[in-house]
């Protein structure tokens, strides 16, 4: 079945450090991808997304690019901030009647002063 | 815009107990899902209802999980009898329509020890 691996945490960043958490899929098809993040004491939230191939999400100053070639959905951020500390979740949703969203195990990421 | 609504926040229960848990989503969100998320692990999808009806329910475990959406609006999970292996967060999210690529909003869930 459809499923996401995502690269094991915790990752631990200084602050203005590069961010790339690797994700990639397995589906029928060509899904819809994203990242959610939750913060701690918070629900999860869609952080980007991208509906087909070569498309790139961006918010936040993330950026994640829909690669069917190597099916995957890395995040990345240039320069990242304490604030940014969270669980981040690469997710997908197969292209069939149900709609319903796949999560990856999630990757922590610690950003130290 | 209110949130996705759950309670209770916190539940501690022994073995063989019941629990119920509630769900009032985002206003006019056809969408409910309930969301299975134990500690270290991603959400697994339990159950998804549009409007009151269901439209995948295949990794709920029916011998003791249940839910409904009456009026397609609110939303109960109930767990009965509970294991050890439920202790987990059970998120509810929704969304407003059932589309290719569509955002869903969660609340912050209810975290479910069974000891």
């Amino acid at each position: 079945g459809d499923s996401v691996t995502q690269m094991e945490g915790p990752v631990t960043l200084s602050e203005e450090a590069f961010l790339t958490i690797n994700c990639t899929y397995t589906a029928t098809g060509y899904p819809s991808l994203f990242w959610y993040v939750q913060y701690p004491g918070e629900g999860l939230q869609l952080l980007l997304k991208a509906t087909k191939a070569d498309d790139k999400g961006s918010n936040k100053g993330f950026e994640a690019t829909y690669r069917k070639e190597t099916t995957s959905f890395h995040l990345e951020k240039g320069s990242v901030q304490v604030s940014d500390s969270a669980v981040y979740f690469c997710a997908l949703t197969p292209r069939d009647s149900s709609y319903k969203l796949i999560f990856g195990s999630g990757t922590r990421l610690l950003v130290r002063p | 815009e209110a949130g996705v609504a759950q309670s209770p926040r916190y539940k501690i229960i022994e073995k063989r107990q019941s629990v119920a848990f509630w769900c009032n989503p985002i206003s006019g969100h056809a969408t409910l899902y309930w969301y299975q998320q134990i500690l270290g692990q991603g959400p697994k999808l339990l159950i998804q209802f549009q409007n009151n009806g269901v439209v995948d329910d295949s990794q709920l475990p029916k011998d003791r999980f249940s839910a409904e959406r009456l009026k397609g609006v609110d939303s109960t999970l109930k767990i009965q009898p509970a294991k050890l292996e439920d202790s987990a967060v059970y998120l509810c999210a929704s969304s407003p329509r059932q589309l290719e690529g569509e955002k869903l909003f969660f609340g912050s869930g209810t975290q479910l020890s069974v000891l």
